[in-house]
């Protein structure tokens, strides 16, 4: 069965610096997911990565997938605090799309 | 286009109650998924609607829980008699056609059992 780990669990940064926040899996998943949520919302869908070696940027936001070393990274650039929000990766668990969380990184932007 | 749509957004009951969780799923969206996050735990699958049918249920904790999707449309998801390790946020999420297409959440009921 697929496992997520997410590392940092927790990350108190301050505005201007950058970051990574990293997700490794266990087993082979045919996509990653990364999702943000803000406390008491729905969890956003960030970005959808399919292949190896997949970088999607969306702002000051940027993640990348490396199927061989099982690794999925979102990297902060200059970092202001309306990023402030918990970020989850997950990945495809089941034949029935379920999906697999990590235990989710709480970023803290700072001034 | 609305979202998903939960309710209630918080429940507070006594160990032994009953609670009955609401999601409507985006119109047009085949698939819907529960999902639940106990505290300090990862967010963890509970099951799976496609229209009416559940695919897959192998999430769901014991025979406490009952889901249903009445005419493919909005789920409950009915927990009797609550126990206290069912506190939690629990989560729905649809997604349109295939199984893997990006799955859209709600924003959770958070579930405390005193």
């Amino acid at each position: 069965e697929l496992k997520v780990e997410q590392n940092p669990l927790f990350l108190s940064m301050q505005e201007g610096k950058n970051y990574t926040i990293y997700c490794n899996y266990s087993t082979t998943s045919d996509r990653l997911y990364w999702y943000r949520q803000d406390p008491g919302k729905s969890l956003e869908s960030l970005f959808v990565l399919l292949s190896n070696g997949a970088v999607k940027q969306e702002g000051r936001l940027m993640a990348s997938l490396d199927t061989k070393a099982r690794l999925s990274t979102l990297h902060i650039t200059a970092a202001v605090h309306d990023l402030s929000a918990t970020y989850f990766c997950a990945g495809i668990g089941g034949s029935q799309g379920n999906l697999i969380f990590g235990k989710g990184t709480k970023l803290s932007v700072k001034p | 286009e609305a979202g998903v749509t939960q309710f209630p957004s918080h429940s507070v009951i006594e160990k032994g109650q009953t609670v009955t969780l609401r999601c409507d799923p985006i119109s047009g969206h085949d698939n819907l998924y529960w999902y639940r996050r106990v505290m300090g735990k990862e967010i963890k699958f509970l099951l799976h609607f496609v229209k009416e049918s559940k695919q897959d249920e192998s999430g769901m904790p014991n025979n406490r829980f009952l889901a249903e999707r009445t005419g493919g449309t909005y789920s409950t998801l009915k927990v009797q008699p609550a126990e206290l390790e069912d506190s939690g946020v629990y989560f729905c999420a649809s997604s349109q056609f295939g199984i893997r297409e990006t799955q859209y959440f709600g924003p959770g009921t958070r579930l405390l059992v005193l």
